[in-house]
């Protein structure tokens, strides 16, 4: 079982709609969770981070997370042109200390004008 | 402010070679990331800095992969006798360095290696 896995897509989503990205983590003890944008040919970047069992919500984009689940999830609103990209879900591990992410393999979203 | 900055950006060089990549991070963060991404593949753990401590090395693939990090900022990997499989993009990222597990991680725009 991998660590952290995401359905690799590719997620088809109509201009306008809700797009929905879907992560799974096996160490339950993980405390720290973050969703990466990345374009074609360029760097990860940071969309969110969430920390806590809940919803947190920055414009557009809501991170949910359900520790008990073992579950993290991305959702963006109004979805855009721009907004097609690779996410990433990471995850950080439980030890203290410890402060290397660990990646899912990335879901591919295109949305569709 | 400015980013984290890495060089070169492209790299091609024979098997056998050996190659320094290098990372510059964010002005104040103590804390300094080497990953690599394959294609088609998520971001490996390589090696982590924080301060003066011994650095996490767990995520080195083999002997010939070392990296250092001198005064604290710039840091060097480096990859003795290149193989093919090392054919990846090498991502550094640096975070303050904040205890807790809430510290986020930037990244740098990544050296694409190709080794031919």
């Amino acid at each position: 079982q991998k660590e952290v896995e995401q359905n690799s897509g590719p997620l088809s989503v109509p201009e306008g709609a809700i797009a929905s990205l879907n992560c799974t983590y096996s160490d339950r003890g993980s405390q720290s969770f973050f969703w990466y944008r990345q374009y074609s040919g360029k760097s990860p970047e940071l969309i969110m981070s969430i920390y806590s069992n809940g919803d947190k919500e920055d414009g557009r984009f809501t991170a949910q997370l359900n520790k008990a689940s073992q579950y993290v999830s991305l959702l963006i609103r109004d979805s855009q042109p721009s907004d097609s990209a690779t996410y990433l879900c990471a995850v950080k591990g439980s030890n203290f200390g410890n402060e290397k992410l660990t990646f899912g393999t990335g879901t591919r979203l295109t949305i569709i004008p | 402010g400015a980013g984290v900055s890495q060089s070169p950006s492209n790299k091609v060089t024979e098997k056998g070679k050996d190659v320094e990549l290098r990372c510059d991070p964010i002005s104040g963060h103590t804390a300094l990331y080497w990953y690599r991404q394959s294609l088609g593949q998520g971001l490996e753990f390589l090696i982590y800095f924080q301060g003066n401590s011994a650095p996490d090395k767990s995520g080195l693939p083999s002997d010939r992969f070392s990296a250092e990090r001198t005064g604290g900022s710039v840091s060097t990997l480096t990859i003795q006798r290149t193989q093919q499989e090392d054919s990846a993009v090498y991502l550094c990222a640096s975070s303050l360095g904040a205890s807790g597990g809430q510290d986020t991680q930037y990244f740098g725009p990544g050296t694409r290696l190709t080794v031919l």
